[in-house]
Order: C-alpha cells, then sequence, then structure tokens
C-alpha cells in the first residue's frame, strides 16, 4: 500500500547548525507534499508544503525539495535555532483522499 | 480565529469502559479528519468527512469506533468498549476544501489513557 519512509528518526544539531529530514514515498500519483512541526503536548502544524510542479520552495530558514523521479523529498532547516527543537513529520498527499504521514523526526538542537 | 478545539485534553478510563472526544473545527472548514496517533509515530487516519457525509473510513474499526458529525460542523467519536491498546492520542482536523490537497489545521489532541 502507500507508504512514506522518513529518515533519520532523531537528529541532534548544535545551534546554528543545518539540519535535514528526508522522505521517500511509494504512491506516483502523489502530489502534495506537506511538512508538519508538532512540539510537545500539541498538534502538528503546517511550516511549509510543496506541490508536484515545483522542484523547491523556501520560506526563510526552511526550505523543501522534491524528487518526482526518485519520489524523494527533503526538509532543510538552516541556521537551526533551540526553538526548532520538535518532531517533523513528512507526509504525502495524492490530491483527493489521503494524507500518509512518515514516522516523524525527532530534532533536538543543542545550545 | 480559534482553531481547531478538541476537548477533553486527557482522559483516563478503565478498559471496557466507554468514551467520546469531541471537535470544533474551524469555522467554515467543510472537510474533518480524525487520526490516531500512537507513540513516537505519525498520525494515521480513522475518518475522513466532507460536510456530513463520512467519505473515508476505511480504517475505522466499525466494531468498537463510531463517529458522527451532525449538522456537518462539530464532530464525536467513540470507543465502546475501549480496549488497552486504544491509548494513544486521537487528533481532530480540519480543511477547507474537498480535494484534500490543502493546509489541514490540527487540534491539540486528546490523549486517552486505557487501564
Amino acid at each position: 500500500g502507500e507508504n512514506v519512509e522518513q529518515h533519520p528518526s532523531t537528529l541532534s544539531v548544535q545551534e546554528g547548525d543545518s539540519a535535514v529530514i528526508k522522505c521517500t514515498y511509494s504512491d506516483s500519483a502523489s502530489n502534495y507534499f506537506p511538512w508538519y512541526k508538532q512540539e510537545l503536548g500539541k498538534g502538528p502544524q503546517l511550516i511549509i508544503d510543496i506541490r508536484s510542479n515545483v522542484g523547491e520552495k523556501k520560506d526563510q530558514r526552511i526550505a523543501v525539495t522534491l524528487n518526482k523521479t526518485a519520489k524523494h523529498f527533503s526538509l532543510h532547516i538552516t541556521e537551526t535555532q533551540p526553538e526548532d527543537s520538535a518532531v517533523y513529520f513528512c507526509a504525502s498527499n495524492t490530491g483527493g483522499f489521503k494524507t500518509i504521514f512518515g514516522a516523524g523526526t525527532r530534532l533536538f538542537v543543542k545550545a | 480565529e480559534a482553531g481547531v478545539v478538541q476537548s477533553p485534553r486527557y482522559k483516563i478510563i478503565e478498559k471496557k469502559q466507554p468514551v467520546a472526544f469531541w471537535c470544533n473545527p474551524i469555522s467554515g472548514h467543510n472537510t474533518l479528519y480524525w487520526y490516531l496517533q500512537n507513540l513516537g509515530q505519525g498520525p494515521e487516519l480513522l475518518i475522513r468527512y466532507e460536510n456530513e457525509e463520512a467519505v473515508d473510513d476505511s480504517q475505522l474499526p466499525k466494531d468498537r469506533f463510531s463517529a458522527e458529525r451532525l449538522k456537518g460542523v462539530d464532530s464525536t467519536l467513540k470507543i465502546q468498549p475501549a480496549e488497552l491498546g486504544d491509548s494513544a492520542v486521537y487528533l481532530c482536523a480540519s480543511s477547507s476544501a474537498g480535494t484534500g490537497a490543502t493546509e489541514a489545521f490540527f487540534g491539540q489532541g486528546t490523549r486517552l489513557t486505557v487501564v
């Protein structure tokens, strides 16, 4: 069935360094790829998304890239700050009916 | 504007007891989702509503789980009877379009503990 694999499961970086989280999806019909940030005790919150007609999207310190051929997409956070510490989820959607989430990456930013 | 509101935030019940969760989506959002989130995992869809119609309930364990969205606004998710394995966070989300390919706004979730 449809699947989204996310790596790594845990990522620890020094404040100011970059963090990269990678995901792979299985359904070639997927055309929408949101990224969510979930802080402790809260629901997931969308931080950036990308559609299949775009290869890269950037919003301040956050960027997402998409390789449709390889079915890979990645989240890049530059100049990390302690408040970036959270669990990040990638997801894929076929534009209609179901969003499949990855298992999450727990990011620790050390001050 | 208020976000997605869920209640209660926490619930502890004994196994075999019933439990219900309530969700009030963002005003004007016609699509409502209930997700299950187990510890250390991503959300998994239980049911999706378009207005008052359940359009995808394929992952809802219908022997013990039920949901309703009367009048196409608020929704309740019920478990009867609860089992130990139902302990998890139940998330409600809503979005403004039926295609699914738009931002979903999540509530804070209800953490259920079955003892």
